[in-house]
């Protein structure tokens, strides 16, 4: 069964940093885009970045470059989401998703982490 | 980037009748559109791929329809629980993924 196991949540203040994981299970990790998606408070759904594990092929979204860090640890099978300094702004919860091979829609969600930065 | 446009924001609907929502792309993305059903406090779920292939293990009164920019999801006799919110989602655009805004499915 393939499975997405996201880190907890986290409240933290503004300006410390940050790291979120995804642990994938039943399938072969290294061989399937992750996607971490952004869904602040009463939203909709936004696309931070992809990481192809296999190789850290890392894709961000234009709005989100250069203001998160997206890595990966294939050994572990695991994805991960890092702020160097947080915003208030940056309050939601984020989920991981498998991507399909081409055509590259989410088949598979973790089940969010919740992420409050307030001082 | 190719902006996808949902509409109508909320659809009140009562229990046993028809839903159809509307998606909109802002270019041609052939038949690269998903759908996605959240309910509140859980993860968004897949419903439909190509525009019009139901995921696996969903039931048959979702249906999807539609190509180049319009697309259509249409709930034929709603349940109890199929109110939520539906989200759009192109993959023409590699790696650009775009969702809609969302259709918030409410209760008459």
């Amino acid at each position: 069964e393939v499975q997405l196991v996201q880190s907890g949540a986290e409240l933290k203040k503004p300006g410390e940093s940050l790291k979120i994981s995804c642990r994938g299970s039943g399938y072969s990790f290294s061989n399937y885009w992750i996607g971490w998606v952004r869904q602040m408070p009463g939203k909709g759904l936004e696309l931070v970045g992809i990481i192809y594990p296999g190789d850290s092929d890392t894709k961000s979204s234009p709005s989100f470059q250069g203001q998160v860090t997206i890595s990966a640890d294939k050994s572990i099978s695991t994805a991960y989401l890092q702020w160097s300094s947080l915003k208030a702004s940056d309050t939601a919860m984020y989920y991981c998703g498998r991507l399909t091979p081409p055509p590259y829609y989410f088949d598979y969600w973790g089940q969010g982490t919740l992420v409050t930065v307030s001082s | 980037e190719i902006v996808m446009t949902q509409s109508p924001a909320t659809l009140t609907v009562s229990p046993g009748q028809r839903a159809t929502l509307s998606c909109g792309a802002s270019l041609n993305i052939g038949r690269h559109l998903a759908w996605y059903q959240q309910k509140p406090g859980q993860a968004p779920r897949l419903l439909i791929y190509g525009a019009s292939t139901r995921a696996t293990g969903i039931p048959a009164r979702f249906s999807g329809s539609g190509s180049g920019t319009e697309f259509t999801l249409t709930i034929s006799s709603l349940q109890s629980e199929d109110f939520a919110v539906y989200y759009c989602q192109q993959y023409n655009n590699w790696p650009g993924l775009t969702f809609g805004g969302g259709t918030k499915v409410e209760i008459k």
